[in-house]
């Protein structure tokens, strides 16, 4: 079965605090994602990655960096929380091979920021 | 830009009876994946079924079923002799034929009443 953990199940930080959420998959997957999950609004997608040093924006990259320096992991990065980044955090990967493509998902983190 | 609206935010059925779960979608292209993912409250997100758009036949897994309209671009899940544990939110997902990226909805949430 694919596997995919995040570091953290609850954060709580203050506002200004810089956030580091790490995601890692064990099943070679190429592509990686992180999306915010927020009532109403579904999964938004922040950002994503193909393949290690790569990334892309997704619709709501502001206030966010990432970074993957290997294949299995991927990080988000809140350098200075807002209130306004109170938020569920997914973490998703994929492969390319083949198909249908289907994501896998990790537990998410719930981050508060006070 | 792709777009997926779940048009029912919350619904409810009782135990042993079926419930339809709406999904439409909006795409210009011709080749893609949809799919309806599950969420338990406090849960991993975990696939329920997936449907290629090239195939006529909808698909079926288990209790859960999809209507698959493509002219209509509709894609509804149908969960038979609904149990407790199917309480959960679920969000329909559109995957294009050309890139990594999903789309959802913004979710349904599901009660099972005993």
């Amino acid at each position: 079965d694919v596997k995919v953990t995040q570091s953290s199940r609850y954060l709580v930080k203050r506002t200004g605090e810089k956030v580091f959420l790490e995601c890692v998959q064990d099943m070679d997957h190429e592509n990686m994602f992180w999306y915010r999950q927020d009532p109403g609004l579904g999964l938004r997608l922040i950002y994503f990655s193909y393949d290690v040093k790569m990334k892309e924006k997704g619709d709501i990259p502001e206030g966010y960096s990432v970074s993957r320096e290997k294949k299995e992991r991927f990080s988000l990065i809140l350098e200075s929380t807002s209130t306004n980044q109170t938020s569920m955090y997914l973490c998703a990967s994929s492969s390319e091979a083949g198909g249908p493509y289907e994501q896998y998902f990790g537990p998410g983190t719930r981050l508060t920021v006070t | 830009a792709q777009t997926v609206t779940q048009s029912q935010p919350e619904m409810s059925v009782q135990e042993a009876e079926t419930v339809t779960l709406s999904c439409t979608y909006d795409t210009s292209e011709s080749d893609y994946y949809l799919f309806w993912y599950k969420q338990p409250p406090s849960r991993q997100m975990i696939l329920v079924i997936r449907q290629e758009a090239y195939k006529q036949q909808n698909a079926t897994e288990n209790r859960f079923s999809v209507n698959f309209q493509k002219a209509a671009k509709s894609f509804s899940l149908k969960i038979s002799d609904s149990q407790l544990g199917d309480a959960a939110m679920y969000f329909c997902a559109y995957r294009g034929n050309y890139g990594q990226n999903f789309v959802f909805g913004p979710g349904t949430r599901l009660s099972v009443l005993p």
